[in-house]
């Protein structure tokens, strides 16, 4: 499979625990984002990287939630002292964004990381 | 920073009727704008999508058009079908941050 996955699919954790999520983009794509998607709600957007440099974080997201992708191919979204509401589903995607000539932004996204915290 | 806004949150269309699904920006700097299917329990996936110098576009039976002035977007299927019961998300890709924002889907049931 080339498309993009992610690990673990679910993931049961305790109030207060830390957790850690992966994402394997699709290897050519230079862009992957992280979403969280909660029932009945769009993706909402968390944060982004270009290769290995993180472009943004959503100022929604607390100083609990740290995402890294250090050598530009997989990524990992950590949550410190995790809340109960936390539990969402947390998807990643990514994409291949070229500039000169410019490409379209077309996410590909992984089958997500349930987290459901007790 | 970028805000989507989208209607209905839910649509019943009988099969073989039309659907239409709307879309409204608020970042006129805005220039792509993908829609996104996502079936229960699946990933989104994109079915259609279309950049700011382009009015229309139609892909079979799924068509978007745009409107930049109005800063609002469309999705138009047509001939519905049942395997098209879905949530369908609008986005759009911010110019200065080149981040893409969803809206908050419309749940869209096709009554056989």
């Amino acid at each position: 499979d080339t498309g993009v996955s992610q690990d673990p699919r679910h993931k049961i954790t305790k109030r207060g625990q830390n957790v850690t999520f992966r994402c394997d983009p699709i290897s050519e794509h230079n862009r992957l984002y992280w979403y969280r998607q909660t029932l009945g709600q769009g993706p909402e957007f968390l944060t982004y990287f270009q290769n290995e440099a993180q472009l943004e974080k959503s100022r929604l997201l607390s100083d609990r939630f740290s995402a890294e992708r250090p050598k530009g191919s997989f990524s990992t979204l950590e949550i410190q002292r995790t809340e109960q509401g936390d539990s969402a589903m947390y998807l990643c995607a990514s994409s291949y964004l070229q500039k000169n000539p410019q490409s379209d932004e077309k996410l590909f996204f992984g089958s997500g990381t349930q987290l459901s915290v007790l | 920073g970028e805000n989507v806004e989208q209607h209905p949150s839910t649509l019943s269309v009988q099969e073989g009727d039309s659907a239409v699904i709307k879309c409204t920006y608020s970042d006129s700097a805005s220039n792509y704008f993908p829609w996104y299917k996502q079936e229960l329990g699946k990933r989104p996936q994109l079915i259609i999508d279309i950049r700011s110098n382009v009015g229309e576009k139609k892909d079979q039976r799924i068509a978007v058009t745009l409107n930049k002035t109005a800063k609002h977007f469309s999705l138009h299927i047509t001939e519905t079908q049942p395997e098209d019961s879905a949530v369908y998300f609008c986005a759009a890709m911010e110019t200065s941050y080149d981040k893409v924002i969803f809206g908050p889907g419309t749940s869209l049931s096709v009554i056989p």
